[in-house]
């Protein structure tokens, strides 16, 4: 079964500067999908990057972007000039290409804005 | 812009008893998700439902779950004899096709299990 660990319960950033924030997995498949979801305090998550396994640039959104190490099994979010409004639980999520389209989530990381 | 939606956003009930949750996906999409989420834990994959049929399940979900698309717009969640453990969120979730499509999630349905 695919695993997915995000080894920081919590982070915190000052409004306008960078944060990493770290997901690392383990499958035996060539093909999947891996994405970052964004849950707000509202608790709705929402989609805020995804990555093609078999793409080997990295994905962006905006201020969003990941780095994407495949033979590393590591998938990182880094948000630039980080605002008030990115403050909330985000998860790193893993989905197979073939057969079942589920998502595998790990536990997520909190991450704090300090203005 | 669409969204999923779920009631109630908050369901208290005794042990022993049935809850049914309750979900309306995006209104084209096919595929439909249930999730829980523990306090404190990760979000697991419980079953997906496709063509009016189960598609995937995880060992989560037995014979004390059941979903169903009773008519063109809402998806259920029953938990037929609830126990304590069963107290989590549950997250209702759609998407419109198998391939990289975005899953869309739902706020979410707090159960507490008393």
């Amino acid at each position: 079964a695919q695993t997915v660990t995000q080894s920081q319960p919590e982070m915190s950033v000052q409004e306008a500067e960078t944060v990493t924030l770290s997901c690392t997995y383990d499958t035996s498949e060539s093909d999947y999908y891996l994405f970052w979801y964004k849950q707000p305090p509202s608790r709705q998550m929402i989609l805020v990057i995804r990555q093609e396994a078999y793409k080997q640039q990295n994905a962006t959104e905006n201020r969003f972007s990941v780095n994407f190490q495949k033979a590393a099994k590591s998938f990182s979010l880094k948000i630039s000039d980080s605002q008030l409004g990115d403050a909330a639980m985000y998860f790193c999520a893993y989905r197979s290409a073939a057969g079942a389209n589920n998502l595998f989530f790990g536990t997520g990381t909190r991450l704090t804005v300090i203005p | 812009e669409p969204e999923v939606t779920q009631t109630p956003s908050h369901q208290v009930t005794q042990m022993g008893q049935e809850v049914i949750l309750r979900c309306v996906p995006i209104s084209n999409h096919l595929y439909f998700y249930w999730y829980r989420q523990i306090l404190g834990q990760k979000v697991e994959f419980l079953v997906s439902f496709y063509n009016n049929e189960i598609s995937e399940k995880s060992e989560i979900f037995d014979d004390q779950f059941s979903v169903e698309r009773p008519d063109g717009s809402n998806f259920t969640l029953k938990i037929r004899s609830t126990k304590l453990e069963d107290s989590a969120m549950y997250f209702c979730a759609s998407t419109g096709g198998t391939g990289y499509y975005e899953q869309y999630f739902g706020p979410g349905t707090r159960l507490t299990v008393t």
